[in-house]
């Protein structure tokens, strides 16, 4: 196990509305970064919260957005849902900055889009 | 090459044999180089994470080789079980970033 969790498991949502996705850790690991796995791809990097900054963002439009609280939880909101943003949805913790640390995943969020 | 492969895409050997994937990566700019194997339905686990040209490391029955001069890690497994079934992600790091680049993995099935 990894201590860190997602909620929703999975939810189903239609064309247009907005959903917010939730990651939390049991270590109080100070970056959070969101991938996006579409079918038959590898995860693609949607962006990296560190200290409840955002410090990084991969190809995605604006309509994707992050929080991070102070506990280091930390939320992917995403507005005016498209068919094709139908995907599993993983956030990763980081303890440190160090070229050695790894991220740990959750197990992600599936998300379907109607 | 610009993106991550990885390959084969899927793989299915008996129970005892050893196999290996490759994992392709750019070898400009490299910082760091991360396996993880991944369960239906689990999150996915952290193997290894690999910086140095012509590093080693070993966790149990699974090992891993890293070549940053030619972009290219070799995962190895030696004598196969049914519990290793599961898909292999490699993810480069480029730069100073703590971006993944993830390649699209190799789904292993181990038959008993």
């Amino acid at each position: 196990e990894t201590g860190v969790t997602q909620s929703p498991t999975h939810l189903i949502k239609t064309r247009g509305q907005q959903v917010t996705l939730r990651c939390s850790s049991q270590s109080g690991h100070n970056t959070v970064s969101w991938y996006q796995q579409a079918l038959g791809q590898g995860p693609q990097f949607i962006f990296q919260y560190y200290r409840e900054e955002e410090n990084g963002r991969g190809n995605f439009p604006p309509r994707f957005s992050g929080l991070q609280f102070p506990n280091y939880s930390s939320e992917l909101n995403v507005n005016a849902l498209e068919l094709d943003d139908s995907a599993l949805y993983l956030c990763a913790h980081q303890p440190g900055a160090d070229r050695t640390d790894t991220q740990y995943f959750g197990p992600g969020t599936r998300l379907t889009v109607l | 090459i610009l993106n991550v492969e990885q390959s084969p895409q899927s793989l299915h050997v008996q129970e005892g044999d050893s196999t290996n994937f490759t994992c392709s990566f750019p070898s400009s700019n490299f910082y760091a180089l991360h396996w993880y194997r991944w369960e239906t339905a689990k999150s996915p686990e952290a193997l290894f994470v690999m910086t140095l040209n012509g590093d080693e490391k070993k966790k149990g029955r699974i090992s891993a080789t890293l070549n940053t001069k030619e972009g290219y890690s070799y995962l190895y497994i030696k004598g196969s079980q049914p519990e290793d079934s599961a898909t292999y992600l490699c993810a480069y790091r480029r730069g100073a970033t703590n971006k993944l680049i993830f390649g699209t993995g190799t789904l292993l099935a181990v038959q008993p």
